[in-house]
């Protein structure tokens, strides 16, 4: 079984520019999920997706950070413009409907 | 809001050492607490845990969950410089949204 697929590996950008992350889920996981962990911190939950409805995005920064999971597979994750408190490691999950949990390698964002 | 709190932040030990990681939670409507290895990027899954008392264990690693103390340990014999991770609890609570709050981590280091 393939994993939870992310690119890129890493990203530099300069402060108010945009930059989006791209996943691709294990095949037949319903559910999406995006997690920010910022270094020294646990994984923080930003955005949760149900094929291609949004079950939860109460924790993201929506002036500047937006998601979509186009046709229930894969998905993208943009922020602009960016800030240097965005750097971090995202992580993208999938999980089947029973909740086995699988994360990808993570993007590692470095604004500076 | 579901809280996670771990304890040590960091630990360094000496091979052979054996270790205990505390993980405290509070959440509502808890359904199962999680324990991940996360060396790089990419956390991967080392318990579930849904029922209290009952030990988990994988060769030199296991778990256990008090539902009624809200705490879960995590322990490590006759470690390993293997070992040397970041270990992170998590608790999904009972709802359709299986999402995961986690707790920070502790950092583990594992000298020879």
């Amino acid at each position: 079984e393939a994993g939870v697929a992310q690119s890129p590996r890493y990203k530099i950008i300069e402060k108010r520019q945009s930059v989006a992350f791209w996943c691709n889920p294990i095949s037949g996981h319903a559910t999406l999920y995006w997690y920010q962990q910022i270094l020294g911190q646990g994984p923080k939950l930003l955005i949760q997706f149900q094929n291609n409805g949004v079950v939860d995005d109460s924790q993201l920064p929506k002036d500047r950070f937006s998601a979509e999971r186009l046709k229930g597979v894969d998905s993208t994750l943009k922020i602009q413009p960016a800030k240097l408190e965005d750097s971090a490691v995202y992580l993208c999950a999938s999980s089947t409907d029973r909740g086995g949990y699988t994360f990808g390698s993570g993007t590692r964002l470095t604004v500076v | 809001e579901d809280k996670v709190v771990q304890s040590p932040l960091s630990l360094v030990v000496h091979e052979g050492d054996t270790v205990t990681l505390n993980c405290s939670y509070e959440v509502t409507n808890f359904r199962s607490l999680l324990w991940y290895k996360q060396e790089k990027k990419a956390p991967t899954f080392l318990f579930m845990l849904t029922s209290s008392g009952i030990e988990k264990k994988s060769g030199r690693l296991s778990s256990i969950l008090d539902k009624k103390e809200l705490f879960s340990i995590l322990n490590i014999t006759a470690t390993q410089t293997g070992d040397s991770a970041v270990y992170l609890c998590a608790v999904r609570p009972n709802n359709a949204g299986n999402m995961l709050t986690f707790g920070g981590g502790t950092r583990l280091m594992v000298k020879p």
